[in-house]
């Protein structure tokens, strides 16, 4: 089977910097996805990592490690918009190409 | 036009009714999807059409019949459905199945079933 697990809650001050792990456990691996789905909105990707190393797009940022079958999204200059809801995603060869939801992350930003 | 629109936006059916959810994309991606989601839990892939053919059934019960006309456009028919079938239903599209390309969401229907 396959299983993801993400911390449930996050909680920090604007400005600040937030990390959000994710670890996984897959039979077979292609990638790892991040999504941000604001409450009542669709899921938004973020970023996509397949190989080792780190992803870097404004003020967010991807990191994998295939080896130690782990990732996180890094938040930095922290908005109160960016109080969302965090999906890690791995994509998969079951049935060609499947992708998979992690349990998501909800991030609090306060003032 | 980087958009997954979805019609209608809400739905409330009744467990005898046949209704439709539609999905429509024009950028040229040949992958599609329905997922399924439930208030403060991830989206669960029920259906990927790749190429316009059904390539994964997450074993999703026949009451839900996932059709695609053509390389726009999606659809979900619903008959018959229980009242824990109430939840977000979001169609996505991705350029390829096989490619490591993000995937659109669509901002999905809200389908209450009484």
């Amino acid at each position: 089977g396959q299983s993801l697990e993400q911390p449930s809650e996050v909680t920090a001050v604007e400005g600040a910097i937030v990390q959000i792990n994710c670890t996984y456990q897959t039979s077979g691996f292609y990638g790892l996805s991040w999504y941000q789905q604001h409450d009542g909105g669709a899921p938004t990707f973020l970023s996509y990592n397949a190989l080792d190393g780190l992803e870097e797009t404004g003020r967010f940022s991807s990191f994998l490690s295939r080896s130690d079958s782990y990732g996180y999204l890094l938040l930095q200059e922290l908005q109160m918009k960016d109080s969302a809801s965090y999906f890690c995603a791995v994509s998969i060869p079951t049935g060609g190409f499947k992708t998979i939801f992690g349990a998501g992350t909800r991030l609090f930003v306060k003032a | 036009d980087t958009e997954v629109t979805q019609t209608p936006k809400h739905l409330v059916m009744g467990m005898t009714n046949k209704k439709s959810l539609k999905c429509e994309q024009h950028m040229g991606h040949r992958a599609m999807y329905w997922y399924k989601q439930k208030a403060k839990k991830p989206p669960e892939l029920m259906f990927v059409y790749s190429y316009e053919k059904l390539s994964i059934n997450e074993s999703v019960p026949s009451r839900f019949s996932p059709e695609c006309p053509n390389s726009s456009l999606l659809n979900l028919h619903l008959h018959a459905l229980q009242p824990e079938d109430s939840a977000l239903y979001l169609c996505a599209s991705s350029q390829d199945r096989n490619l490591n390309t993000e995937a659109f969401f669509g901002q999905g229907t809200r389908l209450t079933v009484v």
